[in-house]
């Protein structure tokens, strides 16, 4: 399995912050990385695919970057919104999900 | 719009066979030979890939997982189905549905179902 590790695991912002998320993965795998975000009682919603195109309907103060081992989610300027727990997933083999990051307001 | 919704029971007895179904509707399941996943998360290890299945019946399970799943189709009632034997306490999760990419199941999962909780106890 290729492993993915998310950092922070928790992020205090405020509204109007400027929010950056890593995901990395234990082995290259290009850019077959998705983003999600997920609220409390919901699915998680995608956001980003092919590590840095945004899914139709997304705002665009999401952005995903990165290729190899190492990726990134901004979000450029916080919204209120914007408060809950990101996911990264790969997909360049069987799927696997990062643990999380917990975006909540400082 | 495309909408996927889990069903099953929600309290599973250990050693048991846990079915669910997904429903798809506002689409058909055949449509461009999709792939549709099943997927878990539970507070201890995340979101779990489970497996997938294309509407051609052609299926891929996590190979981490214990080989105790299986995934089917029915295009006739545009559904997908979970079964999944002899549960123990530590498979107690939300379980999702949701559609993939064509070709692969190698893929991001969009849209997913609005899950289902299952508990195993006895």
């Amino acid at each position: 399995d290729i492993q993915m590790t998310q950092s922070p695991s928790t992020l205090s912002a405020s509204v109007g912050d400027r929010v950056t998320i890593t995901c990395r993965a234990s082995q290259s795998i290009s850019t077959w990385l998705a983003w999600y975000q997920q609220k409390p009682g919901k699915a998680p919603k995608l956001l980003i695919y092919m590590a840095s195109s945004l899914e139709s309907g997304v705002p665009s103060r999401f952005s995903g970057s990165g290729s190899g081992t190492e990726f990134t989610l901004t979000i450029s300027s916080l919204q209120p919104d914007d408060f809950a727990t990101y996911y990264c997933q790969q997909y360049h083999s069987s799927p696997t999900f990062g643990q999380g990051t917990k975006v909540e307001i400082k | 719009q495309l909408q996927l919704q889990e069903s099953g029971p929600g309290l599973v007895k250990p050693s048991d066979t846990l079915s669910l179904t997904c429903t798809v509707s506002g689409g058909s399941i055949t449509s461009q030979n999709y792939y549709w996943g099943w997927i878990r998360q539970t507070p201890g290890k995340g979101l779990e890939w489970i497996g997938s299945i294309s509407s051609s019946g052609s299926t891929y399970y996590n190979p981490s997982l214990k080989s105790r799943f299986t995934i089917s189709v029915d295009t006739s009632k545009n559904q997908l189905s979970l079964k999944l034997t002899s549960v123990t306490a530590a498979e107690t999760a939300i379980y999702y549905c949701a559609r993939q990419g064509v070709v692969t199941p190698y893929n991001w999962f969009d849209p997913w179902g609005q899950g289902t909780l299952v508990t195993v106890s006895s």
